[in-house]
């Protein structure tokens, strides 16, 4: 039973566009949402929340957003640059309070072309 | 601040050993989780600590333990290994206070292979 959903294993984008990862959930237990970019054999790296009283949250190039009725959420960067290229994670945690454990969803592989 | 660590980074062992993993978490943060990545399962929630308590527990066989000293350090132990155990351990570190939401921040990972 997976809670959480990443539906595209993986994305391709030209550098300065803008990169749209989606992810699905299931669990409307969940009330905090967490986006982690990972490199290969390192461990995953804090992106950006956001918390389920919120549909937006935004930090420099990286916005995401929420909608709780579709129980989906999305993240997007713009403008993309080839750094960016990695996998990244969607994650859930809930009810409230309970962080300590994520729920992940299986990744999307972005690569960002020169 | 230093981040999480974790040791050993790399660790061969065979099938029905047992193995122990140590994770040092940020100065502070109280809360320690651990995560198996496997690349046919993903990123998996094994169990968190907090205040020397198991407080969250996934869906892992007995096999799989861990505990927390009082300096909030962590040890995961998985007795009787199997091929399938052969992964990527995560641990994570947070503050840990309950109402209040925070993000975990990860170690890099051991890299367990079981032969």
């Amino acid at each position: 039973d997976q809670q959480v959903k990443q539906n595209s294993p993986s994305l391709s984008v030209q550098e300065g566009r803008i990169s749209i990862l989606n992810c699905d959930y299931t669990n409307s237990m969940f009330d905090y949402f967490l986006w982690y970019k990972k490199y290969p054999a390192e461990g995953p790296t804090f992106l950006i929340s956001i918390s389920s009283i919120k549909d937006k949250n935004e930090d420099g190039r990286f916005t995401v957003f929420l909608n709780k009725s579709a129980k989906h959420l999305s993240l997007h960067i713009v403008p993309s640059q080839p750094g960016d290229s990695a996998v990244y994670f969607c994650a859930a945690s809930g009810p409230s309070g309970n962080t300590g454990k994520l729920i992940f969803g299986q990744g999307t592989t972005l690569q960002v072309k020169p | 601040k230093a981040g999480v660590t974790q040791t050993p980074r790399y660790l061969i062992k065979t099938r029905g050993q047992q193995v122990t993993l140590s994770c040092s978490p940020i100065s502070g943060h109280r809360s320690v989780s651990w995560y198996q990545q496997t690349p046919g399962q993903g990123l998996q929630f094994l169990f968190e600590y907090f205040s020397e308590t198991q407080r969250n527990k996934g869906n892992f066989p007995g096999r799989f333990s861990g505990r927390q000293f009082s300096n909030s350090r962590s040890e995961m132990n998985v007795s009787t290994l199997e091929l399938g155990d052969s992964a990527l351990y995560l641990c994570a570190s947070s503050p840990g206070d309950r109402g209040y939401l925070n993000e975990q921040f990860f170690g890099p990972g051991t890299r367990l292979t079981v032969l």
